[in-house]
């Protein structure tokens, strides 16, 4: 067990829909992210957030918005989506930025898109 | 911008075997970091790499950090079944950690 809990663990959702992702971390850490795995893909950072401000947005399509309201919490809300917006949705978290070192990783949440 | 190369992408092991995974960045690295994703799993962090030329041992894993800071490996002698799994590089560099696609490793009983 890493600290880094997400739910849910898989989502089936339509292009019409709204959902959100949730992500928690058991660890006092003061900087949380989001990535997006999808097959064949190196992981790709979507948003970093440290002591819950948002610090790095890499260029991620606006119907993708996170939400930070305290150190512990991360969220992501989807909203009409792609199919290939279809990956496992990973939040991790670190002591320190990108650069201190570790980072914990939640089991994340597979996503399909239809 | 800053990429992270690894070479192979997949390898398949004969247990018992020894095997070597790699590691290449385009720019020089502050850092790099490596980690290990089992099937249908997450990457769990497995060591950091700060110095150059850097040296590190965890058992059966050997990791180093070339002396160029631009390039990294590690060695896992006498593979177990346990060792399957995809091996990740992440370098920190230019302000940005950035992963590499991975080595998938496949352990042959």
């Amino acid at each position: 067990e890493t600290g880094v809990t997400q739910t849910p663990r898989h989502l089936v959702m339509g292009m019409t829909n709204k959902k959100s992702l949730k992500c928690e971390q058991h660890l006092g850490h003061n900087a949380m992210y989001w990535y997006k795995q999808s097959a064949k893909k190196p992981l790709e950072l979507m948003f970093v957030y440290s002591l819950e401000e948002r610090v790095e947005n890499n260029s991620v399509p606006s119907r993708f918005s996170p939400e930070c309201p305290n150190s512990s919490h991360l969220f992501l809300h989807l909203h009409t989506l792609q199919p290939e917006d279809s990956a496992l949705y990973l939040c991790a978290s670190s002591q320190g930025g990108q650069e201190s070192g570790e980072q914990f990783f939640g089991p994340g949440t597979r996503l399909t898109v239809l | 911008g800053q990429q992270v190369m690894q070479i192979p992408q997949y390898q398949h092991v004969q247990e018992g075997e020894d095997f070597t995974t790699y590691c290449n960045s385009s720019t020089t690295l502050s850092n790099i970091q490596w980690y290990k994703q089992r099937p249908g799993g997450h990457p769990v962090f497995l060591i950091q790499l700060v110095k150059s030329g850097e040296v590190k041992k965890q058992k059966r894993l050997t990791f180093q950090f070339g002396e160029a800071k631009k390039n990294s490996s590690l060695h896992i002698t006498a593979t177990q079944t346990t060792d399957v799994g995809t091996y990740f590089c992440a370098g920190y560099g230019n302000n940005r950690l950035a992963f590499g696609k991975g080595n998938q490793v496949v352990v042959i009983p």
